[in-house]
């Protein structure tokens, strides 16, 4: 049971290009979320799915897009890398339902120059 | 819109002695959840301890702690017997009680980091 997991680990990027940072989840949980995290400004949504099949804007879903395409699997894509999104990228899932509780992936550095 | 503030960017405690670490919230909510959150040096987010708004007594794990003050909407965290293994960033998040549009979103605070000298 490996929980959250992301891919990859560490990332540098050139401005401009594009990439997709994948997060896959194996504990049958149905909402899965993508937060960045910045000196100082602690973790903020990006984008978050309630279910299969649905995705919703967070806080900060500027740059971003992001798939859900299967209950595991929910990626974030940056298609044209900005080096204000040199951040670190955390996936987390939840059971759903009244549970709270999310379960957090190891994150992804990435670095735009 | 939901905030949490930690007015503490750093903390320091000798290793064997308590510190507490101060959040406060905002919210309009009667219904919700207050977390701490650890992460160390590898970056992983660990869940320490959780309270739900509508349990009056203070939510224990081990050798942590929590005042909660609803009305004063204020959540504190005390850590007893402080360990080296207790050195890292410490994250005060704030949830809707799932449900409804709410869908279980964290709102954190940013962060204090937290020292512990032997």
């Amino acid at each position: 049971n490996a929980g959250v997991t992301q891919t990859p680990k560490f990332q540098v990027l050139k401005t401009g290009q594009s990439m997709t940072l994948q997060c896959a989840q194996d504990m049958n949980h149905n909402s899965m979320y993508w937060y960045r995290q910045d000196p100082g400004m602690g973790l903020r949504l990006i984008y978050y799915s309630a279910s299969e099949g649905t995705t919703d804007k967070g806080e900060v879903p500027n740059g971003y897009n992001v798939s859900r395409l299967n209950k595991r699997e929910f990626s974030l894509r940056l298609e044209s890398a900005a080096p204000s999104q040199t951040s670190v990228y955390f996936c987390a899932s939840r059971l759903g339902g009244k549970t709270n509780e999310q379960f957090f992936g190891p994150g992804t550095r990435l670095t735009v120059l | 819109a939901q905030t949490v503030t930690q007015s503490q960017p750093e903390m320091s405690v000798q290793e064997a002695e308590t510190v507490t670490l101060s959040c406060t919230y905002d919210t309009s909510e009667s219904d919700y959840y207050l977390f701490w959150y650890k992460q160390p040096p590898s970056r992983q987010m660990i869940l320490v301890i959780r309270q739900e708004a509508y349990k009056q007594q203070n939510a224990t794990e081990n050798r942590f702690s929590v005042n909660f003050q609803k009305a004063a909407k204020s959540f504190s965290l005390k850590i007893s017997d402080s360990q080296l293994g207790d050195a890292a960033m410490y994250f005060c998040a704030y949830s809707i009680r799932a449900g409804g549009t709410s869908y279980g979103k964290l709102t954190f605070g940013q962060g204090t980091i937290l020292t512990v000298h032997p």
